[in-house]
């Protein structure tokens, strides 16, 4: 049982360039969302997910655009990066039959806008 | 707007004792639920507590126990018999509503350092 993956890992993009964070969720979650952790700082929800087909802004979504592919899916895209989205990305998804409440991140992903 | 407030950017304890880490909240929502999460240096984060608003009894969760003062809007972390693995940052978070992918916002953090 993987749980919550996220690709790539590490990631080093110039300023200007897109780029698309990956997540994928099997735990038949309904709702997913992304995260960005500055230094020092707690997480920020920049979008989420209630449930497939859905999508909503959360704190932080300036700069950042998503998918919510199928329910296992939900992408991140960066369409023109800054040195502002210098940050670690995370994923998580709630909503299973066993807890419904938290919420399982994914490993993170570590992005540098150079 | 919602609001979460950890005031302790650090905290020292003796492994065996007991310590709190205070979170505050402030929302409009009668509706809402406040977690606890661990991250230790690897960087994962760990789910640890769950409360929800409407709850009666203070969630409890092996050595973890979360006392929640609804009047004053209170939800703090309590560890009790520190483990030198329990050194990590320590968020609180909550979400507004009770069910489902509702909005979620997190703290600034604690660091707490467990002593030998």
């Amino acid at each position: 049982n993987a749980g919550v993956t996220q690709t790539p890992k590490f990631q080093v993009l110039k300023t200007g360039q897109s780029m698309t964070l990956q997540c994928a969720q099997d735990m038949n979650h309904n709702s997913m969302y992304w995260y960005r952790q500055d230094p020092g700082m707690g997480l920020r929800l920049i979008y989420y997910s209630a449930s497939e087909g859905t999508t909503d802004k959360g704190e932080v979504p300036n700069g950042y655009n998503v998918s919510r592919l199928n329910k296992r899916e939900f992408s991140l895209r960066l369409e023109s990066a800054a040195p502002s989205q210098t940050s670690v990305y995370f994923c998580a998804s709630s909503g299973g039959q066993l807890s419904e409440h938290e919420q399982y991140f994914g490993p993170g992903t570590r992005l540098t806008v150079t | 707007a919602q609001k979460i407030t950890q005031t302790q950017p650090g905290m020292f304890v003796q492994e065996k004792e007991a310590v709190t880490l205070d979170c505050t909240y402030d929302t409009s929502d009668p509706s809402y639920g406040l977690f606890w999460y661990k991250q230790p240096s690897s960087g994962e984060m760990i789910f640890l507590i769950y409360q929800g608003s409407y709850d009666q009894q203070n969630a409890t969760e092996g050595r973890y126990s979360l006392n929640f003062q609804k009047a004053r809007k209170s939800a703090n972390l309590v560890i009790s018999a520190s483990q030198l693995g329990d050194s990590a940052m320590y968020f609180c978070a909550m979400r507004e509503g009770h069910t489902g992918g509702f909005k979620t916002i997190f703290g600034a953090g604690t660091r707490l350092f467990v002593k030998a």
